[in-house]
């Protein structure tokens, strides 16, 4: 069965310190996978997505996340924390021709001024 | 381009009263359509999904009942909520297939149960 495990359910990082949130996928066969972001009482919307066609991926305001095999990771990570980052973070691997997702359970990222 | 729109935005319900949540999306067809539930500190639940009008497939045994009854119309309902049907619900969509096709979701409607 495929399943995503998220470590930390809380990051905190400095603004402008490096932001690393840690994904590890279980999956049988080649996964496609994404990273979400929520904002407070709003929708996840799509950062970036992991379909295979290269193992370094570019996502919308400046995150990017690696696909590793061997460790079977998906870390999503940016090199300069905003302020505007702080939100809750969420990995999936999708499964099956229905499209659905398997999420983690989420990690919320804090930024300190 | 593609919208997806839920509503209402909030929604404040006696314990016994009736659900009714709708969920739309325009400039697309056909899509794959999806419900879930954020509780709270907690991560998204599937609730439900539809690959087609009158197609639905459920997730997770519950209170709740989904209808697809237009190709682009989801809705999410109750006949009696309970005070753990609470939290935060979250339509999304996608294009058909299984070739890593992204989900894309509205913007959520916070449900309190009273």
């Amino acid at each position: 069965a495929q399943s995503v495990t998220q470590l930390g359910s809380h990051v905190s990082v400095s603004e402008g310190a490096l932001v690393l949130l840690r994904c590890n996928y279980s999956s049988s066969v080649p996964p496609y996978l994404f990273w979400y972001v929520q904002y407070p009482n709003q929708g996840l919307q799509l950062l970036l997505k992991y379909t295979s066609a290269a193992t370094l991926v570019k996502g919308i305001n400046g995150f990017e996340a690696e696909f590793k095999k061997s460790e079977t990771s998906f870390h999503l990570t940016k090199p300069s924390a905003h302020m505007s980052d702080a939100a809750e973070y969420f990995c999936a691997v999708q499964r099956g021709a229905t499209n659905k997702l398997i999420f983690g359970t989420g990690t919320l990222l804090a930024v300190q001024p | 381009s593609q919208t997806i729109h839920q509503w209402p935005a909030t929604l404040v319900q006696p314990v016994g009263s009736p659900l009714s949540l709708e969920c739309t999306v325009e400039g697309t067809s056909n899509p794959n359509l999806y419900w879930y539930r954020q509780a709270a500190g907690r991560g998204l639940q599937l609730l439900f999904y539809s690959v087609g009008i009158g197609q639905i497939s459920s997730e997770v045994p519950q209170n709740l009942s989904a209808s697809r009854p237009q190709d682009r119309q989801f809705i999410l309902s109750s006949k009696k909520l309970l005070l753990s049907d609470s939290g935060f619900y979250l339509c999304a969509w996608s294009h058909r297939g299984g070739n890593g096709q992204p989900q894309h979701f509205g913007d959520g409607t916070r449900l309190s149960i009273l």
